[in-house]
């Protein structure tokens, strides 16, 4: 049963890069030919795609993020990672990992439980 | 493209059915999904292609329209059933509706 699990800091002062991995278990990254996703949600923003990356590493970035983010994946450790620079509060949030349903940027399964960030000095 | 999710709130009395309502602020044929999100659990997902049940979900869920208009029907509601649904599109850019809370009445 594939299984995802974010980790990262839980708080992270404003400017500074937020930085977070996904390590998957139960399965492989590696020739899986699906894509990898970051999502968060908050309250003004609700569930909101960041970004995606596939096995290959290819991505997808949410176009008003574009600037400030790196998503890319580690198949060595069966892992993907999310960097989120010049943070502020509106970054502030619960950030999932997720599978797309396939090679392409349609559904998502399974998520992970999801990790809390915080932006405050 | 916009999703918008109605009613925010739903309170179902056990055995009944409850109906949930999406609509795209453009066509979004049938790439439509729908999740369901219980406190301290991950998502899960629930349908995509519109109508297409994932491994694991029972029955009395099921999802119809097209287009613009969406609907995720509980046949006969139970007490587990207790979360907030949200649908996602991902005709374009993957975005998600705001989500209607399901109560137990």
């Amino acid at each position: 049963q594939l299984q995802l699990q974010e980790s990262g800091p839980g708080l992270v002062k404003p400017s500074e890069t937020l930085s977070l991995t996904c390590t998957v278990s139960g399965g492989s990254i590696s020739s899986s030919d699906y894509y990898w996703g970051w999502i968060r949600q908050s309250p003004g923003r609700g569930l909101e795609l960041i970004g995606s990356v596939s096995d290959r590493g290819s991505t997808y970035y949410n176009p008003s993020l574009k600037s400030r983010l790196t998503v890319s994946v580690d198949t060595s450790k069966n892992q993907f990672s999310l960097r989120l620079s010049s943070v502020t509060a509106a970054d502030t949030a619960v950030y999932y990992c997720a599978r797309h349903g396939s090679m392409t940027l349609n559904w998502f399964d399974p998520w992970g439980q999801g990790t809390r960030v915080t932006v405050s000095s | 493209i916009v999703m918008t999710q109605s009613p925010a709130t739903l309170s179902v009395s056990p055995g009944e059915r409850a109906t949930l309502s999406c609509r795209a602020s453009q066509s979004v044929r049938t790439t439509l999904a729908w999740y369901q999100h219980q406190p301290g659990q991950a998502p899960r997902l629930l349908i995509y292609g519109v109508s297409t049940r994932a491994t694991g979900v029972p029955a009395r869920f099921s999802g119809s329209g097209s287009g613009t208009e969406f609907t995720l029907t509980i046949s006969s509601l139970q007490s587990e059933d207790s979360a907030v649904y949200y649908c996602q599109q991902y005709h374009d850019w993957p975005t998600f509706g705001g989500g209607t809370k399901v109560e137990i009445k």
